[in-house]
């Protein structure tokens, strides 16, 4: 199964943009998707299918996927952007589901 | 929007049974999509369990082997999850999840219930 690598912590000036990669061999060739969790509560499903938002996900919100990282970006960060985020592939075997280790977005 | 709710006991003693229960509103199971469960042990990432479809067939994280039952009751619309055997690494919150699938067949988790802790300890 996949192993998705993610870096532990970025940290941004708020209106300035994060991104947070994801990483893995030929990950390009798999639909990712990226969870938000703030402190002390479930996560949220930000992006699916790569770059797809879903319906009250405001569009500073995207992602891009090739070759062998994902990554979501984070436009005009604010500081309810301050979270943990998580990305996500789902695989074809005995073992479908990968998660990332998680990134903690800090806003400075 | 659906909305999901776990339910069940907060603590369970090592060696017993973890038994939850998911119920969703706004949504009728019956009508399809896959139900599942994910756990997070506090401070750390996330771990999925398996998932049931409104037929009754499911799939389970290979890694809890055969220790993991998940059970969809229609009629009360309804998921279940039951892990036996628990040891404290067990000890996680507990979220239940309605699954979607994208255009490429890969299936991603658009709704979340609010978790429930459950810590194994006796």
């Amino acid at each position: 199964s996949y192993v998705l690598t993610q870096p532990p912590s970025v940290s941004v000036a708020p209106g300035q943009t994060a991104r947070i990669s994801c990483g893995e061999d030929n990950i390009g060739r798999k639909s990712v998707h990226w969870y938000q969790q703030r402190p002390g509560q479930a996560p949220v499903l930000v992006v699916y299918s790569d770059s797809d938002r879903p319906s009250g996900i405001p569009e500073r919100f995207s992602g891009f996927n090739s070759g062998n990282t994902a990554t979501l970006t984070i436009g005009r960060v604010e500081a309810g952007d301050e979270a943990d985020y998580y990305c996500q592939v789902w695989d074809s075997g005995s073992d479908p589901v990968a998660f990332g280790g998680g990134t903690k977005l800090t806003v400075l | 929007q659906v909305q999901l709710q776990e339910s069940g006991p907060g603590l369970v003693k090592p060696s017993e049974t973890l038994s939850l229960t998911c119920t969703v509103s706004r949504y009728l199971i019956s009508n399809g999509y896959y139900w599942g469960w994910i756990r997070q042990p506090p401070g750390k990432g996330l771990e999925w369990i398996g998932n049931v479809y409104h037929s009754g067939s499911s799939y389970n994280n290979p890694s809890l082997k055969s220790r993991v039952t998940i059970s969809v009751d229609t009629s009360k619309n309804q998921f279940s999850l039951k892990l036996t055997s628990v040891t404290a690494a067990d000890t996680a919150f507990y979220y239940c999840v309605l699954h979607r699938r994208d255009a490429h067949s890969s299936y991603y988790f658009h709704s979340w219930g609010q978790g429930l802790l459950v810590t194994v300890s006796s």
